[in-house]
């Protein structure tokens, strides 16, 4: 079964809103959680990644929320603009390098001029 | 530092035909993975080499996949006979040994089964 469910599969923002895309996991031995951001005909790339022992890591516009007791972590890009219109994969792993890592479904974000 | 690169970009192959795939991942990373990306669907795991030795085959799908890593540089993944339902994006990744937990992605090839 999936190990990591995320939503919305697409979301629609203006430009210099705030884009939400939520995360949740099933399995307490993950405690790596990276974002990826794939443009289209590129890879996925790593975005911003946050480990279970803080709550909260800022990158810039980006910043990672994570809520160990629920299981969730989201991912918000403040003041969004029209060139971070991309697909967004959270994914969760074990760890320590050399695990696989567990990816969501991706959303789709689409931010309007 | 040159990425990850996946040959071929796209490929359309009839059922029951081969195709094999080639990754070189990043100079110096020991991990190589494959994932795969069905349309709409997760990024899912397939497999890990280390080096040449195959350290995680736990998400191949069936004995039609069949991975290769000679010598601990590029790898290759071939599908024999293709079936519709292997359509899809295929992707590999490749880490350090230890330390940095990155996976850094290629491309993908985008496969076709008609």
């Amino acid at each position: 079964q999936q190990q990591v469910k995320q939503s919305p599969q697409s979301l629609i923002v203006q430009k210099g809103g705030i884009s939400i895309i939520n995360c949740a996991y099933e399995n307490t031995a993950f405690d790596y959680f990276p974002w990826y951001q794939q443009f289209p005909g590129k890879g996925p790339a790593l975005l911003i990644a946050i480990r279970p022992d803080v709550s909260e890591k800022k990158e810039g516009r980006f910043t990672i929320s994570f809520n160990k007791s629920a299981k969730q972590f989201s991912l918000h890009i403040m003041d969004s603009q029209p060139g971070d219109s991309a697909t967004y994969f959270c994914a969760a792993s074990r760890g320590y390098t050399g695990n696989q890592f567990y990816f969501g479904t991706g959303t789709s974000l689409t931010v309007i001029p | 530092e040159a990425g990850v690169t996946q040959f071929p970009s796209h490929s359309v192959i009839e059922k029951g035909q081969t195709v094999t795939l080639r990754c070189d991942p990043i100079s110096g990373h020991d991990n190589l993975y494959w994932y795969r990306r069905v349309m709409g669907k997760e990024i899912k795991f397939l497999l890990h080499f280390v080096k040449e030795s195959k350290q995680d085959e736990s998400g191949m799908p069936n004995n039609r996949f069949l991975a290769e890593r000679t010598g601990g540089t590029y790898s290759t993944l071939k599908v024999q006979p293709a079936e519709l339902e292997d359509s899809g994006v295929y992707f590999c990744a490749s880490s350090h040994l230890t330390g940095d937990e990155t996976q850094y992605f290629g491309p993908g090839t985008r496969l076709l089964v008609l």
